[in-house]
């Protein structure tokens, strides 16, 4: 089974902070994302990443950044978090061909105080 | 820019019952689409996965359909049971990698 591990379910960081999301993958899976999660505004996709080293911007890119070292690991960055990042963050991942299924992992709880 | 809708936002059955939730999309020219349930506070648990050329798939009690010229899909659950209490999204796919979600119906199976 795909398994997409985020490094936390729960965080809570002060406004200002500096904050990293960690997502990693174990299916060789050339894509991957971020997507944050809010009542009535569904999912909205932050960044994705289509090989390593590789980023674009999705619909909401502002106030984050991405980072792609290594092909099994997306990690979404916060670089002075606000409270209205306060957010359920999913990441997710699948092949790079085109049409395939997606797997997501089981989302980070962010609270910006 | 592709919009999905999921109507109803909320939906209540008695155990047992067979049940359809819809979704529709406004850019035809899909992909695939694809179901997920969430569970209260947790990730997105892929159900079913249909190609543009498909018209339904099967996973046990669950059967998605897709009629791509109209814009809709259905996911049916035949003989809900409480553990299906969760909430639904479905989500398409215009480029074949970037998906755009619905906001999803809540549902509730009474026991």
């Amino acid at each position: 089974d795909v398994k997409v591990t985020q490094s936390s379910r729960y965080l809570v960081k002060r406004t200002g902070e500096k904050v990293f999301l960690e997502c990693v993958q174990d299916m060789d899976h050339e894509n991957m994302f971020w997507y944050r999660q809010d009542p009535g505004l569904g999912l909205r996709l932050i960044y994705f990443s289509y090989d390593v080293k590789m980023k674009e911007k999705g619909d909401i890119p502002e106030g984050y950044s991405v980072s792609r070292e290594k092909k099994e690991r997306f990690s979404l960055i916060l670089e002075s978090a606000s409270t209205n990042q306060t957010s359920m963050y999913l990441c997710a991942s699948k092949t790079g061909a085109v049409g395939t299924e997606a797997f997501f992992g089981q989302g980070t709880r962010l609270t910006v105080v | 820019k592709q919009e999905v809708t999921q109507i109803p936002a909320a939906l209540s059955v008695p155990e047992g019952e067979n049940l359809v939730l819809n979704c529709s999309f406004t850019d035809s020219a899909i992909y695939n689409l694809q179901w997920f349930r969430q569970d209260p506070g947790k990730g997105l648990t892929s159900l079913l996965l249909i190609q543009s050329s498909q018209r339904e798939q099967t996973s046990g009690r669950l059967n998605a359909s897709l009629d791509k010229s109209s814009g809709r899909s259905t996911l049916y659950i035949a003989a809900s049971q409480p553990g299906d209490s969760a909430t639904y999204l479905c989500a398409v796919s215009n480029t074949g990698n970037q998906f755009y979600f619905g906001t999803g119906t809540s549902l509730t199976v009474i026991p």
